[in-house]
């Protein structure tokens, strides 16, 4: 069965610069989410999409912001990257339309700031 | 207080054994709970998820809820050193839709061989 997809899985910056996540739900589900996860640390929700339009938000800096497109595809957008945002970030995808409320998580994305 | 909480463990077992995982969690509201286990450097992954009071059974594991208590847990039988993992209780906040969802800080279960 299709999973969540997130790209790159690896990305390495320098501070101050900026950084592109992304994420593919799972073919038909409607609502992606954001997570940060440091190490040691639980994940920490950053924001949602349900049907392209900004659903919830989190503990999400300013600096970060977010979209889902038409295809249901999203993009977490980070600037002026600080030592801190090294972390996990995943994606998790449902299909609130049907109902379904659980969260299928993608493999991550690792962010290493410099 | 944290809006869920679990115990941080480590939680040790012997292989075979009964393994039971707690979480309490403050909104009241809440409808969807959920447990995940994670590898270290690993996605979660779902386990089971609960929206009623009772028990929920797959396989191993049981998961149970009690709204009034704001409690929800999970066993898993015949505990295997695979189920050595992070085990991450999950809860959709109820007066957001369920759009937003706050995990606990996780607990660390090792089985031992």
């Amino acid at each position: 069965a299709a999973g969540v997809i997130q790209s790159p899985r690896h990305l390495i910056k320098e501070k101050r610069e900026t950084a592109t996540l992304k994420c593919y739900p799972i073919p038909r589900h409607d609502t992606v989410y954001w997570y940060q996860q440091g190490p040691g640390q639980d994940p920490q929700f950053l924001i949602s999409f349900y049907e392209k339009m900004q659903s919830d938000k989190g503990s999400i800096p300013d600096r970060f912001s977010a979209q889902q497109f038409s295809d249901y595809h999203s993009e977490l957008n980070m600037s002026s990257l600080e030592l801190g945002d090294s972390a996990l970030y995943f994606c998790a995808s449902s299909f609130k339309t049907k109902g379904a409320d659980t969260q299928y998580f993608g493999p991550g994305t690792r962010l290493t700031v410099l | 207080q944290k809006e869920v909480e679990q115990n941080s463990g480590p939680l040790s077992v012997p292989e075979g054994a009964i393994a039971s995982l707690n979480c309490t969690y403050s909104d009241r509201g809440s409808q969807s709970f959920f447990w995940y286990r994670q590898y270290s450097g690993k996605s979660p992954e779902l386990i089971m998820s609960i929206y009623s009071n009772g028990d929920k059974e797959d396989g191993r594991f049981t998961a149970q809820l009690n709204k009034a208590s704001q409690y929800v847990s999970l066993l898993i039988r015949d505990s295997q050193p695979s189920d050595s993992a992070t085990y991450l209780c999950a809860v959709n906040l109820g007066n957001t839709g369920g759009f937003k969802t706050i995990f606990g800080a996780g607990t660390r279960l090792f089985v031992k061989a």
